[in-house]
């Protein structure tokens, strides 16, 4: 079967650093992607793994370990409006999707 | 300026009557898909599509068609609407590349409600 597992929800303070994690057990894997969703609105992408290591994007920084079947995004200097749902999907020829951890970003 | 555009973008609509909703991308993407989201669930894919005249299923088809007869368009269709098919509805669209679909680019969604 295909399963992608990501906390449901986590807090972080503005200023701060937070890490979401992302955990995949699927049939095949040929990349994964992390996308940001307001509520709302509609998912818009932000980082694609499809080698192992650490890939950095000004504040983001998303990283995959294909052995060990995870992937997590890095948000650093965190601001209000980073309060969101992030969403973790991996590329299979089709995307399967995770549930989304919701973001909130307290003062 | 590149985009996906979805009509409309709020329905409320009774059961049993048919509706479409439009899909649109002006990428020359080869590769769309329909998506719908509810509460907890995340993404489910309800069709999709890799080429004109090529649909295929999701995880969630029952209740809905699509067709895909011109590379821009892909209309979503539900021919007796149900309460259990309210949802906020998302097409999307990608270049095809090794391995299957690309980054994907979001309309800006539906918020459907069957009454």
């Amino acid at each position: 079967g295909q399963n992608i597992d990501q906390p449901t929800e986590m807090t972080a303070t503005e200023g701060a650093i937070v890490q979401i994690n992302c955990t995949y057990q699927t049939s095949g894997f040929n990349g994964l992607f992390w996308y940001q969703q307001h509520a709302g609105e509609a998912p818009t992408f932000l980082s694609y793994n499809v080698l192992d290591g650490l890939e950095e994007k000004g504040r983001f920084s998303s990283f995959l370990s294909r052995s060990k079947g995870y992937s997590y995004l890095l948000l650093k200097e965190l601001q209000m409006k980073d309060s969101a749902s992030y969403l973790c999907a991996v590329k299979h020829y089709q995307l399967i999707w995770g549930a989304g951890t919701k973001l909130i970003i307290k003062p | 300026e590149a985009q996906v555009t979805q009509n409309p973008r709020y329905l409320i609509t009774v059961t049993g009557k048919k509706l479409t909703v439009t899909c649109s991308q002006n990428m020359n993407h080869e590769y769309m898909s329909w998506y719908r989201q509810d509460p907890g669930l995340g993404l489910r894919q309800i069709y999709y599509s890799m080429n004109v005249e090529v649909t295929d299923k999701g995880d969630v088809p029952e209740g809905y068609k699509v067709s895909r007869k011109e590379k821009r368009n892909f209309p979503l269709i539900l021919e007796s609407p149900s309460p259990n098919q309210t949802s906020l509805y998302f097409c999307a669209s990608s270049f095809l590349g090794t391995g299957g679909t690309d980054t994907q680019y979001f309309g800006p969604g539906t918020r459907l409600t069957v009454l």
